[in-house]
């Protein structure tokens, strides 16, 4: 199957400081993404949709300035959480599209805001 | 709005058991339903989808049958393996353009010992 690729795996940041995620699709072009955000022992929750060369398109009760979102390339998105807090420590996982089907994830981002 | 219920784990059972995770979902609309499989480490996976009633979805052994009338797909396996040990996600999409846009369920983790 297609490969996404999600980096870091893991992070710890201190509470005021921004946060970079990248999600990037190894072997197919994706003009759409997705981010979703999974707290302990609940389902995924999507985020935002990340369209390639244009802007995101958030989910009711996301801050789309807490969380900027670019999708400058076909093959990458990135995630930044601006201005961490201890709340915001979380599960990221983001998903690429191939084609208008089937949805690849990445296997997820364990951010911790201390 | 949209929602997906499974039931909660962890799950466990010994190899070659008969395994079910219930799935319940309601959504507007005629959903597109589906199974996702995470393995320790790994992003998620699908592992398989239905998109219109009585359709039967079936990959590695499991199936699921997308039942309007219950708005229900659960997921069954006849004999499971200790390889089949993951967190199960049932998810639906509503959306008419992508199967990318999903509302997923909390999650279900099944243990299976030798």
């Amino acid at each position: 199957g297609a490969v996404v690729s999600q980096h870091p795996s893991w992070v710890i940041c201190k509470s005021g400081t921004s946060v970079k995620i990248e999600c990037r699709s190894l072997d197919f072009q994706a003009t759409t993404m997705f981010w979703y955000r999974q707290f302990p022992k609940q389902s995924l929750m999507l985020m935002a949709t990340s369209n390639e060369g244009s802007k995101a398109t958030y989910e009711q009760g996301v801050e789309k300035d807490k969380f900027l979102i670019n999708h400058a390339s076909l093959t990458l998105s990135t995630l930044t959480v601006t201005s961490a807090h201890p709340e915001d420590s979380s599960f990221y996982i983001c998903s690429a599209i191939r084609g208008d089907t089937e949805a690849f994830f990445g296997q997820g981002t364990r951010l911790t805001v201390v | 709005g949209n929602s997906v219920t499974q039931m909660e784990g962890p799950v466990t059972l010994s190899e070659e058991a008969f395994l079910t995770i219930n799935c319940t979902y309601t959504a507007t609309g005629y959903p597109s339903l589906f199974w996702y499989v995470q393995y320790p480490g790994e992003g998620l996976q699908l592992l398989l989808k239905a998109t219109k009633a009585d359709d039967k979805g079936s990959n590695k052994g499991f199936e699921a049958t997308y039942r309007k009338e219950t708005t229900s797909f659960h997921l069954e396996k006849g004999s499971v393996q200790v390889s089949d040990s993951a967190v199960y996600f049932c998810a639906l999409s509503v959306s008419p353009d992508s199967w990318g846009k999903l509302q997923f369920g909390a999650g279900t983790q099944v243990v299976v010992t030798p």
